[in-house]
């Protein structure tokens, strides 16, 4: 079955790290590009980072960058994204996406997701 | 960066209704808009890309039109398994934005 899971969400505090995992299976993972996309409470779709599929080309939403780090192992068909200095503003809903094969920039398949809560 | 605007944020209709969902950019986005459903613990599903390309095993009753600033989601049909909510996106240029979603509930 073609499907994204994502992983390593839960409770942590302010300031505190975290990293979440999507693992892929059932297509070759390597060519495409992949993406980070979180729903907060109550609210929209917000898309948080993109890589490409050989991670040359790497992109952040402003509200993440110098804080959240994407990476990904073509070898393990996996994608990662490494928070630190987490904010209460960034409890949501974690969804890891893929890409078209020409980097159209939408998303074809969707994982669950994995929810992250910053809280004391 | 670019806004996406949807109307109405919620809507109440009947199986078999028509159904037309609208998404407004805060600027011209030519044809780089794509519609998802999304329903509550499951993964989202894109429906429409290029803002009329109906995606792959994506029900005929779905369609989607516009260009450059406003654009349309229309269900020809209401089915039950359509009761979800529906985000527009643009992938006109990063940040990629969605728009706020709307809730199709059951009347």
């Amino acid at each position: 079955e073609v499907q994204l899971v994502e992983s390593g969400g839960g409770l942590v505090k302010p300031g505190g790290s975290l990293r979440l995992s999507c693992a892929a299976s059932g297509f070759t993972f390597s060519p495409y590009s992949m993406n980070w996309v979180r729903q907060a409470p109550g609210k929209g779709l917000e898309w948080v980072s993109s890589i490409s599929s050989s991670s040359s080309y790497i992109y952040y939403a402003d509200s993440v960058k110098g804080r959240f780090t994407i990476s990904r192992d073509n070898a393990k068909n996996s994608l990662y994204l490494q928070m630190n200095s987490l904010r209460a503003e960034d409890t949501a809903v974690y969804y890891c996406a893929r890409d078209t094969k020409s980097v159209d920039w939408y998303f074809d398949l969707w994982g669950r997701g994995t929810l992250v809560i910053v809280s004391s | 960066d670019i806004q996406m605007t949807q109307s109405p944020s919620s809507l109440s209709a009947s199986v078999g209704d028509r159904v037309t969902i609208t998404c407004r950019a805060s600027q011209n986005i030519s044809s780089y808009l794509n519609w998802y459903q999304h329903k509550p613990g499951k993964a989202p599903k894109l429906l429409i890309y290029a803002a009329s390309s109906l995606q792959s095993g994506v029900p005929s009753r779905f369609s989607g039109r516009g260009s450059g600033t406003d654009f349309t989601l229309t269900i020809s049909s209401l089915q039950p398994e359509d009761f979800a909510t529906y985000f527009c996106q643009q992938s006109y240029s990063t940040p990629l934005t969605f728009g706020g979603g709307t809730t199709v509930e059951i009347k």
